[in-house]
């Protein structure tokens, strides 16, 4: 099936850090969404994107639509230990639904 | 609280019994989904329903089978015809309008066959 392809798969950092990652697609989404996964845990929303160039915060998470639609950039700013986890991008299978893709995931480690 | 709720959390199956992962919701929501997790290939769809007494199957839906007799309740079982049953599964449920709010999910179920 059809997969969303983010990078890096995985990062180890030092705490304090900013953190970059991306996704990226070969059909135009028109919602994209960052997920981060707790271990042992299920995802939990962290941003929603639905409109082409718009730029969402959360706190420390910034995260952006592409302008081609077609890739989401999540950035995370002074990283702390508890940013540990795994984070998904995620978008609509299909336009009439709320059927999602996930992509591969993020492994974030932080160092103290 | 609204939720959603996997039971159990971890599970063990012996080589060709079939075990049931319950999936039960409070949060008034019309779809919910099955997916199954292994390392390194994200989230892969197993099975979804859209409305009650319907469901379809997603990329990975051999060897599983689900039932959704309730709107609160979405129970997958994993048959004997599942040849790599052991995996980390999650349930998730959202409104399912025409535009994606995203979904809740469960905290999962750990499946091991031993």
């Amino acid at each position: 099936g059809q997969q969303l392809n983010q990078s890096p798969q995985s990062m180890f950092i030092q705490e304090g850090e900013d953190v970059s990652m991306n996704c990226t697609s070969s059909s135009i989404f028109n919602t994209w969404l960052w997920y981060k996964q707790d271990p042992g845990e299920g995802p939990v929303l962290l941003i929603a994107l639905y409109k082409a160039g718009e730029l969402t915060s959360n706190g420390r998470l910034t995260a952006q639509f592409g302008i081609t639609r077609k890739d989401s950039f999540l950035n995370i700013s002074a990283s702390i230990p508890s940013d540990v986890g795994i984070y998904f991008c995620a978008g609509p299978l299909d336009y009439n639904t709320d059927k999602l893709i996930f992509g591969t995931g993020t492994r974030l480690q932080v160092f103290p | 609280d609204g939720g959603i709720t996997q039971s159990p959390k971890y599970l063990f199956r012996k080589e060709g019994q079939n075990v049931t992962l319950s999936c039960e919701q409070n949060l008034n929501h019309d779809a919910m989904y099955w997916y199954r997790q292994d390392p390194g290939q994200g989230l892969r769809l197993i099975y979804y329903s859209q409305i009650v007494n319907d469901f379809q199957k997603g990329d990975i839906a051999e060897g599983y089978s689900v039932s959704r007799e309730k709107k609160e309740s979405f129970p997958l079982t994993v048959t004997s015809a599942q040849k790599n049953p052991t995996a980390f599964y999650l349930c998730a449920s959202s409104i399912d309008e025409r535009r994606t709010y995203g979904y809740t999910f469960g905290s999962g179920t750990r499946l091991t066959v031993v």
